[in-house]
């Protein structure tokens, strides 16, 4: 998981500011993945992506937008549409495992507060 | 979709317990069950996974069972240590599909 990383750590917004959020990976792994964290709601996906220049809309994806231009970079927006965007915000990338089922390897996460 | 349950969301254990985390899940083609732990402010970490082609596996402290026909599966800790608090979060997938996870245990281990 040391080969994922997310900049900022912390990232404070106003109200009605778009922001985004970086996530890179040197894994070479094709699928990448954006969770967000509340407490006490384990994990909702957003967004993931399986592919460079594709991407699918996950649980949660109201109010957010991806771009996946290179194989190593899935950068989040967070706009202005999203009603509550306070939460700890969680990159992930995955690997084919043998038998079925990608192993899942997560960034260090981005805190990100709108007041 | 896939549905995930899991029990208890807060498990207090003295050190040198065991403890037990259950998660239950809809979508009988699941075939994928990893579990993660994740400190506090940190990321979740993958601990140990299993395929549904197997009903138990263990490393070291730790154990995953899966039980298929019940479709629920179990992650044990032996010997727990205070380093072992943390949240544990099961997950769940189909072949080529994305995880969806329970909502997480919240461990406690008393010295």
């Amino acid at each position: 998981d040391g080969g994922i990383t997310q900049s900022p750590k912390y990232l404070f917004r106003k109200e009605g500011q778009n922001v985004t959020l970086s996530c890179e990976q040197n894994l070479n792994h094709d699928a990448m993945y954006w969770y967000r964290q509340d407490p006490g709601q384990g994990l909702r996906l957003i967004y993931y992506s399986q592919i460079v220049n594709d991407f699918q809309k996950g649980d949660i994806a109201e109010g957010y937008s991806v771009s996946r231009e290179k194989k190593e970079s899935f950068p989040l927006t967070v706009t202005s549409a999203q009603k509550n965007p306070t939460a700890f915000y969680l990159c992930a990338s995955s690997t084919p495992g043998t038998g079925g089922g990608d192993e899942q390897y997560f960034g260090p996460g981005t805190r990100l507060t709108v007041t | 979709g896939e549905n995930v349950e899991q029990h208890p969301s807060t498990l207090s254990v003295q050190e040198g317990d065991s403890a037990v985390i259950k998660c239950t899940y809809s979508d009988s083609a699941s075939n994928y069950f990893p579990w993660y732990k994740q400190e506090l402010g940190k990321r979740p970490q993958l601990i140990i996974d299993i395929r549904s082609n197997v009903g138990e596996k263990k490393d070291q402290r730790i154990a995953v069972t899966l039980n298929k026909t019940a479709k629920h599966f179990s992650l044990h800790i032996t010997e727990t240590q205070p380093e072992d608090s943390a949240v544990y979060f099961c997950a769940a997938s189909r072949r080529y599909s994305t995880l969806t996870f329970g909502k997480g245990t919240m461990l406690l281990v008393s010295p």
